[in-house]
């Protein structure tokens, strides 16, 4: 079935530490991945994507791998601040601009 | 640039009421799309729509309808609402042609009574 799922619902990271949330997505099809921070009361927000054509893509502090054998999908925070305290969100292309997303991982940092 | 605006950002129903959320989408972007979100749950896609009309649908029941405008402009009906119909409606849209990540709204919180 549709289904993005991730392994641990919290995070509690220390601030300056680094930060790496992980993600299981069901279809091997998918060829676009996304990974999307989503603040309390606020509508998700892009962090940054993949192609399936890709290994491993890098941000302003943050990366993404992609697993394709095993179909994982992580996330990496470099020097986590407080305001990445957040719900992450992986999501995978199932069409066009139809996301399936997963449950979400709580990001705690602790001062 | 607005980005994409959602209104309105709450609303309390009736069990069996209608109710019509509406989402401009972020200039220059042609396609709207539509997500239910449950309190602590992930966003699920209910449909999408482009050229006014509606290319793809989740598992959503008929009593979700929805509608895109000439102007990319896009509205979302449901109807005979139940109390599982209480959660965050986000609209999110997206330029077919350029492939530009989706960009999302800050919801309507829909509260069913």
């Amino acid at each position: 079935g549709e289904s993005v799922g991730l392994h641990l619902p919290t995070l509690s990271v220390q601030e300056g530490d680094n930060s790496i949330i992980n993600c299981a997505y069901s279809n091997s099809a998918s060829d676009y991945f996304i990974w999307y921070k989503q603040e309390s009361g606020k509508g998700p927000q892009f962090i940054i994507d993949i192609r399936s054509n890709m290994d491993k893509r890098q941000g302003q502090r943050v990366t993404v791998l992609l697993n394709k054998t095993v179909k994982h999908l992580s996330l990496q925070i470099a020097a986590t601040q407080p305001g990445d305290s957040a719900v992450y969100f992986c999501a995978e292309n199932w069409g066009t601009y139809k996301y399936i997303f997963g449950t979400g991982t709580r990001l705690k940092v602790l001062a | 640039d607005a980005g994409v605006t959602q209104s309105p950002t709450h609303l309390i129903k009736t069990r069996g009421q209608q109710v019509t959320l509406r989402c401009s989408p972020k200039s220059g972007h042609d396609t709207v799309s539509w997500y239910q979100q449950a309190l602590g749950q992930g966003p699920q896609f209910i449909f999408q729509y482009y050229e006014e009309e509606e290319r793809q649908r989740g598992n959503f029941p008929d009593r979700f309808s929805g509608h895109q405008f000439p102007n990319y402009s896009s509205e979302l009906n449901v109807n005979a609402l139940l109390l599982g119909d209480s959660a965050l409606y986000l609209c999110a849209s997206s330029n077919r042609g350029l492939g530009t990540e989706a960009f999302f709204g800050q919801g309507t919180r829909l509260t069913v009574v």
